[in-house]
């Protein structure tokens, strides 16, 4: 299986601040990587597939990165609504596997 | 509009058995592979299983196999879990979601509790 070593797992920043996630994968998985965002007794809400394809009606102040085993999530301008966490996801085959996902709170 | 909902969720006494269902609309559900995915209170997100578009293929975690049966009935545009031998360690919240992931129900809670 594919595992996905996801950092940091907490992450405490200031609004405004610019923020990054990253995900590695234990082999190459092209771009087929997933980010979500959760917030509390909600569903995942997907917000890029194919490593950097953002879905539509995502901010622009998120973005995503890297192919292969390397991958980051960039806010770039942390505002109060995206406190939540964030969970990379490979697609690359069966079993689909998340990272561990990262907790972003405001200092 | 494009949706799944959950359905079938409560609270189960440990060894009995649930059957979850996911009703889908708004696209073509006999085109896509359909999963599930679940969350225990808490933690993080788990993939559970796999069924193709036609339900040639399944495929589930392997450290549920044996005690999780997923199914399909494209007519019905339904998604369905079959748990049985239900442990305290399956309390979840359980989505079913669409192809690689992209498309997630609400989810539905399973708790296993005497």
């Amino acid at each position: 299986d594919i595992q996905m070593t996801q950092s940091p797992s907490s992450l405490s920043a200031s609004v405004g601040d610019r923020v990054t996630i990253t995900c590695q994968a234990s082999q190459d998985i092209g771009n087929n990587l997933n980010w979500y965002q959760q917030k509390p007794g909600q569903a995942p809400k997907l917000l890029s597939h194919a490593a950097s394809n953002l879905e539509t009606g995502v901010p622009s102040r998120f973005s995503g990165s890297g192919s292969g085993t390397d991958f980051t999530f960039t806010i770039s301008s942390l505002q109060p609504e995206d406190i939540a966490t964030y969970y990379c996801q490979h697609y690359d085959s069966l079993p689909y596997i998340f990272g561990q996902g990262t907790k972003l709170e405001i200092k | 509009e494009v949706q799944l909902v959950e359905s079938g969720g409560g609270l189960v006494k440990p060894g009995g058995s649930l059957r979850l269902s996911c009703a889908a609309s708004g696209f073509t559900f006999s085109s896509y592979t359909m999963n599930w995915v679940r969350q225990a209170p808490g933690k993080g997100l788990e993939w559970v299983s796999s069924i193709s578009s036609s339900s040639s293929h399944r495929y589930y975690a392997n450290s549920l196999k044996g005690r999780f049966t997923v199914s399909r009935d494209n007519a019905k545009k339904s998604l369905y879990l079959q748990i049985n031998s239900l442990r305290a360690e399956d309390t979840a919240v359980y989505y079913c979601a669409r192809g690689p992931l992209t498309l997630w129900g609400q989810g539905i809670l399973v708790t296993v509790s005497s």
